[in-house]
């Protein structure tokens, strides 16, 4: 069965550090990879988009890798702040329209 | 530009009571889905739409799911009757996108539902 794993734990970065964030999915290809933030209380919302031809996609402070061949993406936060502190899901994308998504991981930054 | 507009964004019933749920999306969006997030499963896609019409209903839990969307600028979901496992916050999101695009998602705030 497709499966995503993401880091299961919370992580815990001191602010200023740079924060990378694992997804890791099986038994599929996605041709293209999506990565979202979630408050609590609040819808998730769309941060960045990484396809299976690109190596990495970079927007402001945040960078995103996709490595098809681990079957893995990378979502880096550089010079992290306490307003970074959210839920990050991860999505790849299967078929026409279906996103699988991760569990999330809770990013704690503290000052 | 407003967003995805979703109501009530709090609910508690009864078992047993039906409860109807319901989503503006962003104009322009040809697509809509509905997603239920619990803490177990995560976000989970009910239902899809593309230009208004039901293309992926193999989500919704069973006969007391019903989901319409009489045009381009509203849908509802539909719980009855609803009963206590069904406990969860409900997503409308809208894509401008439809099965060719890249579909990124645009999310209400969502309607937590509790069910007595």
């Amino acid at each position: 069965s497709q499966k995503i794993e993401q880091n299961s734990e919370a992580l815990n970065i001191q602010e200023g550090k740079t924060a990378t964030l694992t997804c890791n999915y099986t038994n599929y290809s996605p041709a293209y990879l999506q990565w979202y933030r979630q408050d609590p209380g609040r819808g998730p919302v769309f941060l960045l988009l990484i396809r299976e031809n690109e190596k990495e996609k970079r927007k402001e402070r945040l960078k995103v890798t996709f490595d098809t061949t681990l079957k893995q993406s990378l979502f880096h936060i550089t010079a992290s702040q306490p307003a970074d502190s959210a839920t990050y899901l991860c999505a790849p994308r299967v078929g026409n329209y279906q996103l699988i998504w991760g569990a999330g991981t809770k990013l704690i930054i503290k000052p | 530009d407003a967003g995805v507009i979703q109501s009530p964004r709090h609910e508690v019933t009864e078992m047993g009571q039906e409860v109807t749920l319901r989503c503006k999306p962003i104009s322009g969006h040809n697509s809509l889905f509905w997603y239920r997030q619990t803490m177990m499963r995560g976000l989970e896609l009910l239902i899809y739409f593309n230009n208004n019409v039901p293309i992926d209903d193999s989500g919704m839990p069973e006969d007391r799911f019903s989901a319409k969307m009489p045009n381009a600028s509203f849908s509802t979901l539909k719980i009855q009757p609803s009963e206590p496992r069904d406990s969860a916050v409900y997503f409308c999101a809208s894509s401008p996108s439809g099965t060719s695009g890249t579909g990124e998602l645009f999310f209400g705030e969502g309607s937590r539902l509790t069910v007595l």
